[in-house]
């Protein structure tokens, strides 16, 4: 499958702890962009990356949340002492460019205990 | 800065019922896409619209996109369970660089 790949699936981190959740875009997709959603509402926008590069990152707390995509590998997005309100689904979506239709995973659902 | 407000939040229809959601944009927008996403799953592409008042069809479903492309709608004829789900219309915005601004959407239930 050359799909958006995001794993965890599920993450079940207790507060204060650090979660690192990853996303393979679809193959020759560079641009990688980072939404977080709670359970019935939209999709709210966190960053867009390309590789080595965050061109928008307005979405984004400025504590805690870093995001990353380096050269070679996943793209990383990283929340550093995780709090109850942390908890969310996190979709990573991937386009071939800033104008295409974007694919999305499948999600993490990261619970916060 | 840019917004992209959907209507209705929610709609219940009755199998076999017509369903119209609507997007409209605070600015003019130059493309407009459709995504639908599952209770459980992820957002899926659906369509993307770039012409003024642009009419596209897949099945089932009409896309609009008005002749200010400033709005959209997207309808479903004669609605089935397999409809079920949550339709999210997006645009770009003017300026920045965040590529896609995304309505909270429209939560279909179809009572079978």
């Amino acid at each position: 499958n050359a799909g958006v790949m995001q794993n965890p699936r599920h993450l079940v981190r207790r507060r204060g702890q650090e979660a690192r959740l990853r996303c393979s875009p679809m193959k020759g997709h560079s641009h990688v962009y980072w939404y977080r959603q709670l359970p019935e509402e939209g999709l709210k926008f966190m960053v867009y990356l390309q590789k080595e590069n965050i061109i928008d990152e307005s979405g984004m707390p400025k504590e805690r949340f870093s995001a990353e995509f380096p050269k070679e590998g996943p793209s990383i997005l990283r929340i550093q002492q995780v709090v109850r309100g942390d908890s969310a689904a996190y979709f990573c979506a991937s386009s071939a460019n800033g104008n295409q239709p974007q694919h999305f995973g499948d999600g993490t659902r990261l619970s916060i205990l | 800065g840019q917004q992209v407000m959907q209507i209705p939040q929610y709609q219940h229809v009755q199998e076999g019922e017509d369903f119209t959601t609507y997007c409209n944009s605070s600015t003019t927008l130059s493309n407009i896409q459709w995504y639908k996403q599952r209770p459980g799953g992820h957002p899926v592409f659906l369509i993307q619209l770039v012409k003024s008042g642009e009419v596209k069809k897949q099945k089932r479903l009409t896309f609009q996109f008005g002749e200010a492309k400033k709005n959209s709608s997207l309808h479903i004829t004669a609605t089935q369970t397999t409809d079920v789900g949550t339709y999210f219309c997006a645009g770009p915005p003017n300026s920045g660089n965040t590529p896609l601004v995304f309505g909270k959407g429209t939560r279909l239930s179809v009572i079978a």
